[in-house]
């Protein structure tokens, strides 16, 4: 069955360190791609979206993903991490012409001071 | 101007009562979906419309009845509401099935 995989389920960094989470989904043809992130009491918000080209896409709040198809994985990365990026992170995936969208189990991101 | 609306944000309420949850989108879209998380944050899908057609049901107990009267809506009526139920529920839309997905902020169900 298709799904999708995120191996930590929480993510302590400090304010101003750098920041990758990782995703990994099986089989899939020609993957849709998505990170989405979720503050506390709010819905998910897209952060950056893959459907092919470029491997490394750049999302908003200075985020960005890299897909590697050997891999299966489409790592969400940031440089330098701020306070306000603590949250909820899901990686997701759609095929092509589908309704079959498989959202991961999550990342709880916390950022120390 | 909200794209994905839900009413009521918070849920209050007893075992055994019935409770419906009503969202709305702005954007256009044909596709609209319920999701379920939970409080160690897992999302499950629960049912997906286009243009107002059932097309995912996801093994949900049929105390849940989804109503779509047309593309912009979506409603969720629960009947005999359980312990169990108490969870947020996650509208959400998106132009194409394979598409980025808007969600509302969630309504939040409590049982008492």
């Amino acid at each position: 069955a298709q799904s999708v995989t995120q191996p930590d389920i929480h993510i302590t960094v400090s304010e101003g360190a750098s920041l990758e989470l990782r995703c990994n989904y099986s089989y899939g043809a020609t993957p849709y791609l998505f990170w989405y992130v979720q503050s506390p009491g709010q819905g998910l918000q897209l952060l950056l979206k893959y459907f092919s080209g470029d491997t490394l896409v750049q999302g908003i709040k200075g985020f960005e993903a890299e897909f590697k198809r050997s891999q299966s994985s489409f790592n969400l990365r940031k440089p330098s991490v701020h306070w306000s990026d603590a949250a909820e992170y899901f990686c997701a995936v759609a095929y092509s012409g589908t309704y079959k969208y498989i959202f991961g189990t999550g990342t709880r991101l916390k950022v120390l001071a | 101007d909200t794209a994905v609306s839900q009413t009521p944000k918070y849920l209050v309420t007893q075992m055994g009562n019935d409770k419906s949850i009503k969202c709305e989108q702005n954007l256009g879209h044909d596709t609209m979906y319920w999701y379920k998380q939970d409080s160690k944050k897992f999302l499950k899908i629960m049912f997906s419309y286009n243009n107002k057609e059932l097309i995912i049901n996801e093994t949900v107990p049929n105390r849940f009845s989804p109503k779509s009267p047309d593309k912009a809506h979506l409603n969720l009526h629960i009947n005999s509401l359980e312990l169990g139920d108490s969870a947020v529920y996650f509208c959400a839309s998106s132009s194409r099935g394979d598409q980025p997905q808007h969600f509302g902020d969630g309504t939040r169900l409590s049982i008492l």
